[in-house]
């Protein structure tokens, strides 16, 4: 079951670059999106989310693009930072339906 | 910041034995949740639980996984007879509702380890 697919297992940056990580889903039924940052032996942390309604939400350093018809969004990072290292996960669901649908994950390594 | 917290962080069991895996989720929050990682895969939902029922399980949730709001603060698992299959990070979440409807924080994890 890969509704949500993150494809690239990790990814490498230079500091002060921009990172981006990218999801591709499959169930045309989900209408919010979320990414979520992760360390060893810590929970997901929420980042940032973006409702169907939109195709870009900004929060800082963090930009969310949602394209629907292609199925695909992306978490931009600019400037890259060495605290931004981690495994960063996409998740997807239907607002209203509570459970998260999580992709398997995008281990980003920054670069100092 | 509120956060939530679960206890205990680490949880080695016997198979066959019963593990409770408690969690107390942010104090204002309506909506709580259990997910689960397996080393290696990806983060997958169990059950969600409002008003002091179950609202939604997955297939993965079944007789022997129970979730139980004992008091005003806790919010626990019970896994009644574990398989080595179960061993996995076991993540607590919940959320306020409203407009941050789906926006679940998570807890910091407990690891149980099956043997």
């Amino acid at each position: 079951d890969q509704q949500v697919k993150q494809n690239s297992p990790s990814l490498s940056v230079q500091e002060g670059r921009i990172s981006i990580l990218n999801c591709d889903y499959t169930n045309s039924m989900f209408d919010y999106f979320l990414w979520y940052k992760k360390y060893p032996a810590e929970g997901p942390t929420f980042l940032i989310s973006i409702s169907s309604i939109k195709d870009k939400n900004e929060d800082g350093r963090f930009t969310v693009f949602l394209n629907k018809s292609a199925k695909h969004l992306s978490l931009h990072i600019v400037p890259s930072q060495p605290g931004d290292s981690a495994v960063y996960f996409c998740a997807a669901t239907n607002f209203g339906n509570e459970k998260l649908t999580f992709g398997t994950g995008t281990r980003l390594t920054i670069i100092p | 910041e509120p956060e939530v917290t679960q206890t205990p962080s680490h949880q080695v069991t016997q198979m066959g034995q019963e593990v409770i895996l408690r969690c107390v989720p942010i104090s204002n929050h309506l909506y709580f949740y259990w997910y689960r990682q397996i080393l290696g895969q990806k983060v997958e939902f169990l059950v969600s639980f409002y008003n002091n029922e179950i609202s939604e399980k997955s297939e993965i949730f079944d007789d022997q996984f129970s979730v139980e709001r004992p008091d005003g603060s806790n919010f626990t698992l019970k896994i009644r007879s574990t398989k080595l299959e179960d061993s996995a990070m076991y993540f607590c979440a919940s959320t306020s509702g409203g407009i941050s409807y789906n926006e679940q924080f998570f807890g910091p994890g407990t690891r149980l380890t099956v043997l």
